[in-house]
């Protein structure tokens, strides 16, 4: 039961344009979500959180926002750079629990 | 600050043997999870230790099981290896759930393991 899904596999970009990734989620008792970078042969890397009680947070180019209601999250990277490209994911938990439902991942490509 | 690390990097075994695999959590990180990450399937939860106490665990079958040391450095082991196996085993360790922010996890690169 996938309670996490990035329905896009990959997203191409244009340096310094805008990227999206997006996240849908299911379990509405889901209150914590987080973003992570991954690069082939490395573990993923934290990029960015957000809990129920925001709708949205900034670090730096990455922005996340979080629509309840529609149990939907997006990441936005604001100028894409080329060394941004690598397979985002998203995931969700609740807040007293370290079991994180991850996505399946969105390979961005951001071209020179 | 060294970062989370796993060994071995890569391993390659056969149907029906067994394989352990260890991780050492960042220093003060007194909670460890492992993850399944195979081809278009994301990261799969497969358990979480906190203080030697495995506290969640996710859908995987009996052969699959874990412990944490008193040095919360832990370790996963499958037995009876199949051929579906064959994945990147992600460790990821955090603070424990009674810390503010506690929840964001540091991953290791992981152990790739193709089972032939």
């Amino acid at each position: 039961d996938q309670q996490v899904k990035q329905n896009s596999p990959s997203l191409s970009v244009q340096e310094g344009r805008i990227s999206i990734l997006n996240c849908d989620y299911t379990n509405s008792m889901f209150d914590y979500f987080l973003w992570y970078k991954k690069y082939p042969a490395e573990g993923p890397t934290f990029l960015i959180s957000i809990s129920s009680i925001k709708d949205k947070n900034e670090d730096g180019r990455f922005t996340v926002f979080l629509n309840k209601s529609a149990k939907h999250l997006s990441l936005h990277i604001v100028p894409s750079q080329p060394g941004d490209s690598a397979v985002y994911f998203c995931a969700a938990s609740t807040y007293n629990f370290n079991k994180f439902y991850f996505g399946s991942g969105t390979k961005l490509n951001v071209k020179p | 600050k060294a970062g989370v690390t796993q060994t071995p990097r890569y391993l390659i075994k056969t149907r029906g043997q067994q394989v352990t695999l260890s991780c050492s959590p960042i220093s003060g990180h007194r909670s460890v999870s492992w993850y399944q990450q195979t081809p278009g399937q994301g990261l799969q939860f497969l358990f979480e230790y906190f203080s030697e106490t495995q506290r969640n665990k996710g859908n995987f079958p009996g052969r699959f099981s874990g412990r944490q040391f008193s040095n919360s450095r832990s370790e996963m082991n499958v037995s009876t290896l199949e051929l579906g196996d064959s994945a990147l085993y992600l460790c990821a360790s955090s603070l424990g759930p009674s810390s503010r922010g506690a929840n964001v996890l540091t991953f290791g690169a992981g152990s790739r393991l193709t089972v032939l």
